[in-house]
């Protein structure tokens, strides 16, 4: 059963702190990707990985960035949290190639910013 | 600026009958275009498909059409189920590009 892990369910953090969330795949994906929800505006990406070690900027990659140093774990960090990234994040995986791409989501974590 | 749009945010239905969810796209090059199901405090799950090349898929219970000359997709749900009462997203994706695009939902209620 494919699985993609979401540290942690829910956060709460004051403006200014460093958020890590972490992500963990067990599919021996290629692709990891960061997405956050809001309401009216579905699902945006923030960053995506197609390997170890690379990233590509999605459509709102200002004020985060991402690490990727094994296949199976993509990092999403906050350096300085702001109250305007209060969201749900999602995380996702998918194999390389052409065709569908299907992405596995996480469960979502949750931030709230205060 | 938005290259997939929902412009319904919400749909009720009365069950047993059919749920329609529309999506528009602005860029004729995608190749691919997939549905996505997702349950609060769940992340969102793959529902159906359709390559660019096809304007009909079916399976089972929904079926997903494209309009290429509208850049245009609905999915349809016969007979629709309280169950289906959810957030649909569609997305897009081009065949050699890794990253997806998604619109904005539609939260279906399905009333017993």
């Amino acid at each position: 059963d494919v699985k993609v892990t979401q540290s942690s369910r829910y956060l709460v953090k004051r403006t200014g702190e460093k958020v890590f969330l972490e992500c963990v795949q067990d599919m021996d994906h290629e692709n990891m990707f960061w997405y956050r929800q809001d309401p009216g505006l579905g699902l945006r990406l923030i960053y995506f990985s197609y390997d170890v070690k690379m990233k590509e900027k999605g459509d709102i990659p200002e004020g985060y960035s991402v690490s990727r140093e094994k296949k199976e774990r993509f990092s999403l960090i906050l350096e300085s949290a702001s109250t305007n990234q209060t969201s749900m994040y999602l995380c996702a995986s998918s194999r390389s190639g052409g065709g569908t791409g299907e992405l596995f989501f996480g469960e979502g974590s949750r931030l709230t910013v205060l | 600026d938005q290259q997939v749009k929902q412009n319904s945010p919400s749909l009720s239905v009365q069950e047993g009958r059919i749920s329609i969810l529309n999506c528009d796209y602005t860029n004729s090059m995608f190749d691919y275009f997939l549905w996505y199901k997702k349950y609060p405090a769940e992340g969102p799950t793959f529902l159906i498909s359709i390559s660019s090349i096809k304007d009909k898929n079916e399976d089972g219970r929904f079926t997903v059409f494209l309009n290429k000359s509208a850049k245009h997709l609905s999915l349809h749900i016969v007979p629709s189920q309280p169950g289906d009462s959810a957030v649909y997203f569609c997305a897009v994706k081009r065949n050699l590009n890794n990253d997806m695009r998604f619109g904005a939902g539609t939260r279906l209620t399905v009333k017993p």
